[in-house]
């Protein structure tokens, strides 16, 4: 499977932007960028996903290097409900749309 | 929409019970997900269903588990015999069917084998 490499943690101040960074050197042309939060005690919930072009939506944007072999999510200002962990994973073109999760970024947010 | 629904949220049981979970995906979405979740392996995909057909299932530990999708409203993880080793959160997600769309989860359930 098409593997992505995160930090394992990051911390960020309140208000303050975050920018998550997520290496995947072996994606091939047809494999879209998804990422995925999991906040303590829910299940994981959709962020953002893209394929070439960066990529906005009212939770966050995405910044995709030219090559595609590494990518950002952006959260602009990050809140104390950000906290959670954040997966990057790469959804393959020909795997009916599953998500293989790797171990992810705690994102931890100081007031 | 109500969301992904799964039932029981929580389950504690005996080892050699068996264990059903269940889950109801949103209407409409045509692909189906059952994961495992414990603090040792992270998030593991255990099988997917694309319009109720279990399309691939390399993720199902072995042959205690079974998971079924009779119609496109609902949907059966099994384990029989339980084990202690099988407590973990099972989370069921679903979609549209297709590469680019989204994931929705449900809130799990935690499963208690002792």
């Amino acid at each position: 499977d098409a593997k992505t490499t995160q930090p394992n943690s990051m911390e960020s101040n309140e208000e303050e932007p975050v920018h998550l960074p997520c290496n995947h050197s072996t994606i091939s042309g047809t494999d879209y960028i998804h990422w995925y939060r999991q906040l303590p005690s829910q299940g994981p919930e959709y962020v953002i996903h893209g394929l070439t072009s960066n990529v906005n939506n009212r939770m966050a944007s995405l910044a995709i290097a030219e090559d595609r072999k590494s990518s950002t999510l952006i959260l602009h200002r990050a809140t104390l409900r950000d906290a959670a962990v954040y997966y990057c994973i790469l959804m393959i073109y020909n795997q009916g749309g599953k998500l293989i999760f790797g171990q992810g970024t705690e994102l931890s947010v100081k007031p | 929409d109500a969301g992904v629904i799964q039932s029981p949220r929580h389950e504690v049981t005996e080892m050699g019970q068996e264990v059903t979970l269940r889950c109801k995906p949103i209407s409409g979405h045509n692909s189906l997900f059952w994961y495992r979740q414990t603090m040792m392996r992270g998030l593991e995909l255990l099988i997917y269903f694309n319009n109720n057909v279990p399309i691939d299932d390399s993720g199902m530990p072995e042959d205690r588990f079974s998971a079924k999708m009779p119609n496109a409203s609902f949907s059966t993880l099994k384990i029989q015999p339980s084990e202690p080793r099988d407590s973990a959160v099972y989370f069921c997600a679903s979609s549209l069917q297709g590469i680019g769309y989204e994931q929705y989860f449900g809130p799990g359930t935690r499963l208690t084998v002792t």
